[in-house]
């Protein structure tokens, strides 16, 4: 079974562009979550989608916002990035969303010039 | 305001000896605590998880305790293992809300 994937896997940006993240989950896992990981912070929730619909929501500002697909396959958007936005972002993609049935991607790397 | 942390960045730990690994939390509605690995350039994996009805959890080699009096969990490896080098993530859950809220890692080095 093919695991999940992230696309891209490196990103440079500047100060002001956006960017969109893409994940693709495991097949027939309808959960996908979202989290921000930068050094000595663990990994920040962002959001979780389950069935195309947000269903839990973490403590970041409007800039960042996703969408998931009929297919299950996630995106994420962070518009007008800053500097604070580098980090490694990681999708993670479960059968219903249980906390210990999260499966993560390897991330994409996004650093904000 | 971390809920839960992990004081210790990092820890080095002989071939074939004990790691402990330590978790404190803040929040008192936690009631379900999971460990975490993660290798460079890999996304965490899923390790070990205790629900709070319990204070010890087993798997082979992996041994997590949970004290609820002092908001404490502890992961134990035995005995340690070159392929256990990784950082380590404790995490938390609250309720049917499945969002947890992760430590910000310890990073275990096994030496040889």
């Amino acid at each position: 079974k093919a695991g999940v994937t992230q696309t891209p896997r490196y990103l440079i940006k500047t100060r002001g562009q956006q960017v969109t993240l893409s994940c693709s989950p495991i097949s027939g896992h309808r959960s996908v979550s979202w989290y921000q990981q930068t050094p000595g912070q663990g990994l920040q929730f962002l959001f979780e989608y389950f069935s195309e619909t947000q269903r839990n929501k973490g403590n970041f500002p409007g800039r960042f916002s996703g969408r998931q697909f009929s297919n299950s396959r996630s995106e994420m958007n962070v518009s007008t990035l800053e500097l604070g936005d580098s980090a490694l972002y990681l999708c993670a993609s479960s059968w219903a969303g249980g906390p210990d049935t999260q499966y993560f991607g390897p991330g994409t790397r996004l650093t904000v010039l | 305001d971390q809920q839960v942390k992990q004081n210790s960045p990092s820890l080095s730990v002989q071939e074939g000896r004990i790691s402990i690994l330590n978790c404190d939390y803040t929040n008192s509605m936690f009631d379900y605590f999971l460990w975490y690995k993660k290798y460079p350039a890999e996304g965490p994996t899923f390790l070990i998880s205790i629900s709070s009805i319990k204070d010890k959890n087993e798997d082979g080699r992996f041994t997590v305790f949970l004290n609820k009096s002092a908001k404490h969990l502890s992961l134990h490896i035995v005995p340690s293992q070159p392929g256990d080098s990784a950082v380590y993530f404790c995490a938390a859950s609250a309720g049917s809300n499945y969002q947890l809220i992760w430590g910000a890692g310890t990073k275990l080095i096994i030496k040889p």
